[in-house]
């Protein structure tokens, strides 16, 4: 039930763009998008829901695709606070609890 | 200001022994959740409550217990039946129903088996 996430990790010069995307083999209600620094708790990106919208807040933004059960996040002019693990987390239809993917590494260099 | 507050921070344990993480929230949430995370590694969800006094196993329950006598308390405890209980353990708590919404997470607690 564990979502795929790719790239596993992925290494930016500042002010590159990424694409980070997350595929689940079942039907799905939300897409969560977090990112955790080392030793800390996640922190909430954005939620993406069934028939909403694409969402985004200023350089990274995010897509669901319902029918294929893909979301991708979009990380553009990347900065170096970017750096981190990024998880994504499905949320199916009349359930309660997330499930994450295995995270990618993003590391943003000067 | 509302969160969750988790403890201990770092807890070093005896193989053999159980300890018990406490996980605590203000934020009026119904649902709480008890994950897992492994070095390089997901979060792997161990399990979770949507209402006092029920709560449901996640996808790693093995050797853990957990209560919910009270809405805002969460406590999990890793039992001496856990074969490899070392890692990093995050509480998260989360509105439920129409307008429910992200998680909420604890800091953390990073238990060491000695």
């Amino acid at each position: 039930q564990q979502p795929v996430q790719s790239p596993q990790a992925v290494i930016l010069r500042e002010g590159e763009d990424a694409v980070i995307n997350c595929s689940s083999s079942k039907a799905l209600y939300s897409v969560h998008w977090y990112r955790q620094k080392h030793g800390e708790a996640p922190v909430f990106l954005m939620i993406l829901l069934k028939g909403g919208e694409q969402k985004g807040h200023e350089k990274i933004s995010a897509s669901f695709n319902e029918k294929k059960q893909q979301s991708s996040l979009y990380l553009t002019a990347s900065q170096l606070s970017y750096s981190g693990t990024y998880f994504c987390g499905t949320l199916r239809t009349g359930a309660n609890n997330l499930f994450f993917g295995t995270g990618t590494r993003l590391t943003v260099i000067p | 200001d509302g969160g969750i507050t988790q403890s201990p921070k770092y807890l070093f344990r005896k193989e053999g022994q159980n300890v018990t993480l406490s996980c605590e929230q203000n934020l009026n949430h119904d649902a709480m959740y008890w994950y897992r995370q492994d070095p390089g590694q997901g979060l792997r969800l161990i399990y979770y409550s949507q209402i006092v006094n029920d709560f449901q196993k996640g996808d790693i329950a093995e050797g853990y217990s957990v209560s919910r006598e009270k809405k805002e308390s969460f406590p999990l405890t890793v039992t001496s039946a856990q074969k490899n209980p070392t890692a990093f353990y995050l509480c998260a708590s989360r509105r439920i129903g129409l307008d429910s919404g992200e998680l909420f997470f604890g800091e953390g607690s990073r238990l060491t088996v000695l």
